[in-house]
């Protein structure tokens, strides 16, 4: 599976757009790209993921490069709740090989008041 | 409908004891896993199965052993607990969009 580089924190403001970043310049072409968080040694938690087109769902919206060498992850209106680690994965598509993921460090994100 | 069970959620052991961690799901789900995660690290994978009678090796799994007898259950098991086990570790099942995990068993060896 392709690597990924994340920054190891960030801040936003409460009520402003979280943008985070992932690098994946290794991807490969059936290589999926996967959004978790983890919130205070809790279990991680799916937020998205997404192959060549920009996808939204109710949580956060992904947007992927043209070339697929990287990703943003955005909360439109960070709140205080989205205080967590957000991990970028980037892995083969379900049902291959047993779908195992691999996580790295993460991006450690503070919303701040 | 509970998702990914595990259990104990504490536990405190001393060196060369042994226990199980028990992890159990109710959404029908052919693959789990298990990871651990250190203090300020991220997960890493120690065993994981694609169905009931099939397990495999992930990043990490010297010093554990799993089995799946059922679809349901997904024990870990250590045999000779050392202090480097120390740790929490989580359970998950995975279905097509990704993983549902547990919340964790926080295991400290003294």
């Amino acid at each position: 599976d392709a690597k990924t580089t994340q920054p190891p924190s960030m801040d936003c403001a409460e009520g402003r757009a979280a943008n985070l970043p992932c690098n994946h310049s290794t991807i490969s072409g059936n290589e999926y790209v996967y959004w978790y968080r983890q919130i205070h040694s809790q279990g991680p938690q799916y937020i998205i993921h997404g192959l060549k087109n920009n996808e939204t769902n109710e949580m956060a919206s992904l947007i992927i490069t043209e070339d697929r060498k990287s990703s943003t992850l955005i909360l439109p209106h960070a709140t205080l709740r989205d205080t967590a680690v957000y991990y970028c994965i980037v892995r083969v598509a379900f049902g291959n090989t047993g779908n195992q993921f691999y996580f790295g460090t993460g991006t450690s994100l503070t919303v701040i008041p | 409908n509970a998702g990914v069970t595990q259990t104990p959620k504490f536990r405190i052991l001393k060196i060369g004891q042994s226990m199980t961690l028990q992890c159990t799901q109710d959404m029908n789900h052919n693959y789990m896993y298990w990871y651990r995660q250190d203090p300020g690290m991220g997960l890493k994978l120690i065993y994981y199965s694609v169905g009931a009678g099939i397990t495999d090796k992930g990043e990490v799994p010297n010093g554990y052993n799993v089995s799946r007898s059922t679809t349901e259950d997904f024990p870990l098991r250590l045999e000779l607990a050392a202090p480097s086990q120390t740790s929490v570790y989580f359970c998950a099942s995975s279905y097509v969009q990704g993983y549902t995990f547990g919340s964790g068993t926080r295991l400290t060896v003294v």
